[in-house]
C-alpha cells in the first residue's frame, strides 16, 4: 500500500524558514516524480513544485521560485521542501503527491498534509 | 499560471446528474489530453477520480465520467448519491514547467 506522510509544518514568523519532509513507502520511490501541492485555508489547490525521480530536474510555480527548494533522498525514500523567506500568503496545508506516470498531469497518491502557518 | 475556471457550486437531488465545467486555454486544457478530476471531502486529501480526460482509476464508480471539447473539460456525476457531496477540482497538464494547473474548485451539494 502506498503511503505518503508529511511532517515539519508549524508556526513561523514572516521572513523565516521551514523544511517539510514527506516519507514514502509502498512503492519504488526513486522511479517516481514527486510534487508538492498546497491549499490555503478555505481555498483551492495550488501546485508548488515538482522533482523528477532522479532529482536531476526540478520545477517551481512562479509564486515560490527563488524562495523554495525541492529535493529528495532516494536512499531514505524521502521528499523535502525547503521554504525560505516565508510570507503570510504561504500559509497553507502542504500535500506531497505522486503520479504513477510522469508527465501525465495526474496525481494518484496524496499524503494527508502538513500545516504551515506564517504569522507574527 | 492562471487557474482553470470552474463554477463555485453545483447541486442536484439524489439520483439526478450534475455536470461541472472546467475552462482553460490552448496552453493547458486545449493543448493536452491530460485533464484530471479530484474529489476532496472536508478535512481530507484529494482523491483522483478521472485522468486523461475520460479514464477512471480502479475503484472509482462508473457514475463518474469525463469529457473535453476545445478548451473546456467537464465532469459528470450520474445517479447522485449523498456520498458524492464534496469539492471537486479539475487539473490539466500545462507543459513541463507547469505540470499541474488546478481549477478553482466546485462545491457539489446533494439536495
Amino acid at each position: 500500500e502506498v503511503q505518503l506522510v508529511e511532517s515539519g509544518g508549524g508556526l513561523v514568523q514572516p521572513g523565516g524558514s521551514l523544511r517539510l519532509s514527506c516519507a514514502a513507502s509502498g512503492f519504488t520511490f526513486s522511479t517516481y516524480a514527486m510534487s508538492w501541492v498546497r491549499q490555503a485555508p478555505g481555498k483551492g489547490l495550488e501546485w508548488v513544485s515538482a522533482i523528477s525521480g532522479s532529482g536531476g530536474s526540478t520545477y517551481y510555480a512562479d509564486s515560490v521560485k527563488g524562495r523554495f527548494t525541492i529535493s529528495r533522498d532516494n536512499s531514505k525514500n524521502t521528499l523535502y521542501l525547503q521554504m525560505n523567506s516565508l510570507r503570510a500568503e504561504d500559509t497553507a496545508l502542504y500535500f506531497c503527491a505522486s503520479p504513477t506516470v510522469a508527465g501525465s498531469g495526474r496525481l494518484d497518491f496524496w499524503g494527508q498534509g502538513s500545516l504551515v502557518t506564517v504569522s507574527s | 499560471q492562471s487557474a482553470l475556471t470552474q463554477p463555485p457550486s453545483a447541486s442536484g437531488s439524489p439520483g439526478q446528474s450534475v455536470t461541472i465545467s472546467c475552462t482553460g486555454t490552448s496552453s493547458d486544457v486545449g493543448g493536452y489530453n491530460y485533464v484530471s478530476w479530484y474529489q476532496q471531502r472536508p478535512g481530507k486529501a484529494p482523491t483522483l477520480m478521472i485522468y486523461e480526460v475520460t479514464k477512471r482509476p480502479s475503484g472509482v464508480p462508473d457514475r463518474f465520467s469525463g469529457s473535453k471539447s476545445g478548451n473546456t473539460a467537464s465532469l459528470t456525476v450520474s445517479g447522485l448519491q449523498a456520498e458524492d457531496e464534496a469539492d471537486y477540482y479539475c487539473s490539466s497538464y500545462g507543459g513541463s514547467n507547469n505540470p499541474y494547473v488546478f481549477g478553482t474548485g466546485t462545491k457539489v451539494t446533494v439536495l
